[in-house]
């Protein structure tokens, strides 16, 4: 069971230059999350998705698009990356518990991403 | 809105208590939280509260809630080497999702 998977872990970017981070889960987690992480600052989120084919902007969406089209996957994509996306970005999940939904988040072990 | 306010760093002697502590201000929130990043590593959950309580002990952990003030600590009992990490506290705000604070490094000192 591997839990959160993010990739690729570290990226290197020039101004300009688009990339996708894939973040996947084998739980079958119906809530996905992307955080972006910066010294001083937290997490913050950039978008989640409460299920397949549906996502939402959270508070710092500006400058990226995501994807859910499986279950399993959350795509995070930088169209044209900026200095001020250098961070690490953390992808999430949850089930729906309906019994007892505490909220745990399951995170992934993050990805660095410098863009120069 | 949502709004998660916490201390940024913490030293603490091996063997001591640590204390850490949070303000949010989402009134409704269901469920109060506190996760834990190792270097390197993702954020873990470690506990969490649920509003209607007071205090939670687990083990070395004791969280103390006071609503009317919307304060949340963290007490950890017989700091280990360890427990060295950024502390999280968290908040289930509206759409499902969670508001994290800015975290608080604790360092503990052998």
């Amino acid at each position: 069971n591997a839990g959160v998977t993010q990739t690729p872990k570290f990226r290197v970017l020039k101004t300009g230059q688009s990339m996708t981070l894939l973040c996947a889960q084998d739980m079958n987690h119906e809530y996905m999350y992307w955080y972006r992480q910066d010294p001083g600052m937290g997490l913050r989120l950039i978008h989640y998705s409460v299920g397949e084919g549906t996502t939402a902007k959270g508070e710092v969406p500006d400058g990226y698009n995501v994807s859910r089209l499986k279950k399993q996957n959350f795509l995070l994509g930088l169209e044209s990356a900026a200095p001020s996306q250098t961070s690490v970005y953390f992808c999430a999940s949850r089930p729906i518990d309906r019994v007892a939904n505490t909220g745990e988040l399951f995170f992934g072990e993050g990805s660095r991403l410098t863009v120069l | 809105g949502e709004d998660v306010e916490q201390s940024l760093f913490l030293s603490v002697r091996e063997g001591d208590s640590s204390v850490i502590n949070c303000t949010y201000t989402d009134s409704s929130s269901t469920y109060l939280y506190w996760y834990k990043q190792e270097p390197g590593a993702g954020l873990q959950l470690l506990t969490y509260i649920f509003s209607n309580m007071d205090m939670k002990q687990d083990q070395r952990l004791t969280v103390l809630l006071n609503k009317k003030d919307k304060h949340l600590s963290l007490r950890i009992a017989d700091t280990q080497t360890g427990d060295s990490a950024i502390y999280f506290c968290a908040e289930m705000a509206g759409n499902n999702r969670l508001a994290f604070g800015k975290g608080n490094q604790v360092v503990v000192i052998p």
